[in-house]
């Protein structure tokens, strides 16, 4: 089974509309880590936000938010204020604290429209 | 602060040459990890090490592909014999501690195979 989905290949929002990203995991681990990054077409992977198991409250990073649910087991990133320069892709990923692994979702294409 | 640094960013192989890529970790960071992005797919774990150790390298190829991480300088894979399959962007990252929060990224090396 996939530890991170992400269904989403693609996304439009329009400049300075807020756009929600959709990210689920899979995990029995009751300690996990949540994480986005964002990759633009310069290709590097830039953190973005990380939200522990843990953590009661959802992480917010400046114009990015992290909407966690647990029961649910989704951990979608919202954007609030979309810029130009938000155009990218953007991964989801999970660390199960047992383990050295990051998993990584295949990604949403997000383009915003001036 | 510098960042991780991975060199070459971009290299050119015929098939059945070696391809060496190195990454160089964030100042304080002991533990790197190799990441495989393949055309239009999300990371894909390769290899975890810590100072001369392989802590985890279940996502590393059987046969061709090695991965080191010395005392003293950068973080080695090392691909030998490449194949046109192996054309891909190398990320690799690094933490401070194995539990850390997140994992830094560097810019990647795309290697083309020819």
């Amino acid at each position: 089974a996939q530890k991170i989905t992400q269904t989403q290949p693609g996304m439009f929002v329009q400049e300075k509309e807020a756009v929600t990203l959709d990210c689920t995991y899979d995990t029995s681990d009751q300690s996990y880590g949540l994480f986005w990054y964002k990759q633009p077409s310069s290709g590097e992977m830039i953190f973005l936000i990380y939200q522990g198991s843990y953590d009661e409250q959802n992480a917010t990073e400046g114009r990015y938010s992290l909407n966690f649910q647990k029961a649910r087991k989704s951990a979608n990133l919202v954007i609030s204020a979309s810029q130009l320069g938000d155009s990218a892709m953007y991964f989801c990923a999970m660390r199960e604290w047992t383990g050295n692994q990051f998993y990584f979702g295949t990604g949403t294409s997000l383009t915003v429209i001036p | 602060n510098a960042g991780v640094m991975q060199n070459p960013r971009h290299l050119v192989r015929r098939r059945g040459q070696e391809a060496r890529l190195r990454c160089s970790p964030m100042k304080g960071h002991s533990h790197v990890y190799w990441y495989r992005q393949l055309p239009e797919e999300g990371l894909k774990f390769m290899v975890y090490l810590q100072k001369e150790n392989i802590i985890d390298e279940s996502g590393m190829p059987k046969e061709r592909f090695s991965a080191e991480f010395p005392k003293e300088g950068p973080s080695i894979l090392r691909i030998q014999q490449v194949v046109r399959g192996d054309s891909a962007a190398y990320f690799c990252a690094s933490s401070p501690i194995s539990t850390g929060n997140t994992i830094y990224f560097g810019e990647g090396s795309w290697l083309t195979v020819v």
